[in-house]
């Protein structure tokens, strides 16, 4: 199995509409990432959860809600969202949140459009 | 704030050319450094990271980058590049010690011409 896994692969949904995105580590790490890929834009870093306590939520809004059950699984759920919402999501671990020398693993994302 | 600058949004080369794909960052800090590659429909995956010791890096598949600090760049070179180096390549910045925030560049797209 592949480290990190994403499901599903693609998402089509309309702005009423309200579905999961799923991430799976298999790495034993401590910490798990939300992060959002548009085209000609940085990465974007959304979510952190060190040990299934977030850590970080950077100015995301309330239509993403994250949820992180142990430290192998993490959601994000999502509802209302806006065309613009349309995007890679990537979900990604490491060993630790701490040290910031720790390698990210990443999934193969999640490419959501919002119709 | 720590920041990246990727000047070079694609660089088409011809197989078996070198190549250098360019990274400057800004921090007022001491930094980690790293370069990742993502392929078509696939997530990033590390080439390699600067950590401490000795300023040139070798990586996965060939590829090298060097840390130069008073240019504060982190350039990846690769000698020859072969058709499956096609992909988008993302050079990355964190801060030393404490809490892990990566921060990323807005990436470059290596063609391979063949």
């Amino acid at each position: 199995e592949t480290g990190v896994t994403q499901t599903p692969r693609h998402l089509v949904m309309g702005m009423t509409n309200k579905k999961s995105l799923k991430c799976e580590q298999h790495l034993g790490h401590n910490a798990m990432y939300w992060y959002k890929q548009s085209a000609k834009k940085p990465l974007e870093l959304m979510f952190v959860y060190s040990l299934e306590e977030r850590v970080e939520n950077n100015s995301v809004p309330s239509r993403f809600s994250p949820e992180c059950p142990n430290s192998s699984h993490l959601f994000l759920h999502l509802h209302t969202l806006q065309p613009e919402d349309s995007a890679l999501y990537l979900c990604a671990s490491s060993q630790d949140v701490t040290g910031g020398g720790n390698t990210i693993y990443f999934g193969e994302g999640s490419w959501l459009t919002v119709v | 704030a720590q920041s990246v600058t990727q000047l070079d949004s694609q660089v088409p080369v011809f197989e078996e050319a070198p190549v250098e794909l360019r990274c400057n960052y800004s921090s007022s800090v001491s930094v980690y450094l790293f370069w990742y590659v993502q392929y078509p429909n696939q997530g990033l995956q590390l080439l390699l990271k600067y950590l401490s010791g000795s300023t040139l890096v070798k990586g996965i598949n060939g590829f090298e980058a060097e840390f130069n600090k008073s240019q504060t760049s982190f350039h990846l070179r690769k000698p020859s590049v072969h058709i499956s180096d096609t992909a988008e390549y993302f050079c990355a910045v964190s801060e030393t010690g404490g809490y892990q925030k990566v921060t990323f560049g807005t990436g470059t797209k290596l063609q391979v011409i063949p």
